[in-house]
């Protein structure tokens, strides 16, 4: 079954302390994966995607294959990253639907 | 000011109403997607639809129906079959193997 998993419903951390937000999936072929977050009363966004390579606001993921994960780290954690952050795969030959996981609460403490 | 615009933001309906919730997107993206997105279980597919006049299932596609008449307009109805309608909403769009643009949601509380 094609699934994604996100082991932590919250994560809370004090500013300046590294973060990671696990990521878990199952998918048959080749997939994309994607991390999305949702900043408070604002749309759900792109964060970064893994063909990317890139980091963006400091985040960084990696696509381990052999572990089937894909987490998201930041060596710093800021007050403005608290937000909700989703994780999904998915891909072109499936009609460019997502696969969510469940979302993980990241809270920053001053 | 290109995007996906969602309607109405909170919407109230008494049990056994059907009820539509509107999706317009001015990005000329081929592909709209619907989502639900309840606490704890993140999103959930409900239909999506890759060009006009055609779309498929998701995985909670059971009490939801759509129509894309247009390449604009993806509007999904929540019938009286759906057994847990109160949710948020969430709309998307993506053409060519861009990521998901999202819309704000809307938030359907059913009494």
């Amino acid at each position: 079954a094609q699934r994604v998993t996100q082991p932590e419903k919250l994560l809370s951390v004090f500013k300046g302390a590294p973060v990671e937000l696990k990521c878990n999936y199952s998918y048959s072929g080749s997939p994309e994966l994607f991390w999305y977050v949702q900043y408070s009363r604002q749309r759900l966004q792109l964060l970064l995607r893994h063909i990317s390579r890139e980091s963006i606001k400091g985040f960084t993921a990696d696509l381990n294959k052999g572990e089937t994960s894909f987490h998201l780290k930041k060596p710093f954690a800021q007050e403005e990253d608290s937000a909700m952050y989703y994780c999904a795969c998915g891909s072109y030959n499936q009609g460019g639907k997502l696969i969510f996981g469940q979302g993980t609460e990241l809270s920053v403490k001053p | 000011d290109g995007g996906i615009t969602q309607s109405p933001k909170y919407l109230f309906r008494k049990e056994g109403q059907n009820v539509t919730l509107s999706c317009e997107q001015n990005l000329n993206h081929d592909a709209m997607y619907w989502y639900r997105q309840d606490p704890g279980q993140g999103l959930r597919l409900i239909y999506y639809s890759q060009i006009v006049n055609d779309f498929q299932k998701g995985d909670i596609a059971e009490g939801y129906s759509v129509s894309r008449e247009k390449k604009e307009s993806f509007p999904l109805t929540v019938t009286s079959a759906q057994k847990n309608p109160t949710a948020f909403y969430l709309c998307a769009s993506n053409t060519g193997g861009s990521p998901l643009h999202f819309g704000n949601g809307t938030r359907l509380t059913v009494t």
